[in-house]
């Protein structure tokens, strides 16, 4: 079956403090997509990660990618108010036939707080 | 501007009807995909395609029906026989190329309600 999972599903975080979102899924990728999410808005795309040992970063974000692991990470340094969204995690997958399919992890509801 | 673009942004459908909602790409991206988001979840598949004319069932096709007549345009309709559709919908593409520029890229959604 092909899987996605995150976690922590929600995390709440003091302004300042560092922490990770963590992304495993079940079968082999060429492609690992990080979106963020605003409450009633589309998804924004932050980091695509196409190889083994992949590292990306924009501003007080940065993901990386283990296709060994099937684990990605997404890294908050020094964490603002501004970076509160939900984050989610999505993997370009083959089926059973042979087509690329995007599977989405359920998301991670960050909260930062003062 | 390149893009995708879903409508309408708002959607209202009575019981038993039957909803179309619009999303194409001026991309030239392959793959097309169409997500249902409930509030407070993620993202649950419904139908992808990769190709002209051809269209694959994701986790949750029941009640849902698509169609892709043309490489951008990929619209999906809600049929009556979905019992509880109101929900955030979502179209995406991307390419199926491995390099160069590989995003998957969302509309701005369709928030369907049953009234």
């Amino acid at each position: 079956e092909l899987k996605v999972e995150q976690n922590p599903l929600f995390l709440s975080m003091q302004e300042g403090k560092n922490y990770t979102i963590y992304c495993n899924y079940s079968t082999t990728s060429d492609r690992l997509y990080w979106y963020r999410q605003d409450p009633g808005k589309s998804l924004e795309s932050l980091f695509v990660l196409l190889s083994n040992g992949a590292v990306k970063q924009e501003g007080r974000l940065m993901a990386s990618l283990d296709t060994k692991a099937r684990l990605s990470t997404l890294h908050i340094t020094a964490a603002v108010h501004d970076l509160s969204a939900t984050y989610f995690c999505a993997v370009d997958m083959s089926d059973d036939g042979g087509y690329n399919k995007l599977i989405f992890g359920a998301g991670t509801r960050l909260a930062v707080h003062p | 501007d390149g893009g995708i673009t879903q409508s309408p942004k708002y959607l209202f459908r009575k019981e038993g009807q039957n909803v179309t909602l619009s999303c194409e790409q001026n991309l030239n991206h392959d793959a097309m995909y169409w997500y249902r988001q409930d509030p407070g979840q993620g993202l649950r598949l419904i139908y992808y395609s990769q190709i002209v004319n051809d269209f694959q069932k994701g986790d949750i096709a029941e009640g849902y029906s698509v169609s892709r007549e043309k490489k951008e345009s990929f619209p999906l309709t809600v049929t009556s026989a979905q019992k509880n559709p109101t929900a955030f919908y979502l179209c995406a593409s991307s390419t199926l190329e491995l390099f160069g520029n590989t995003e998957a890229f969302f509309g701005q959604g369709t928030r369907l309600t049953v009234v």
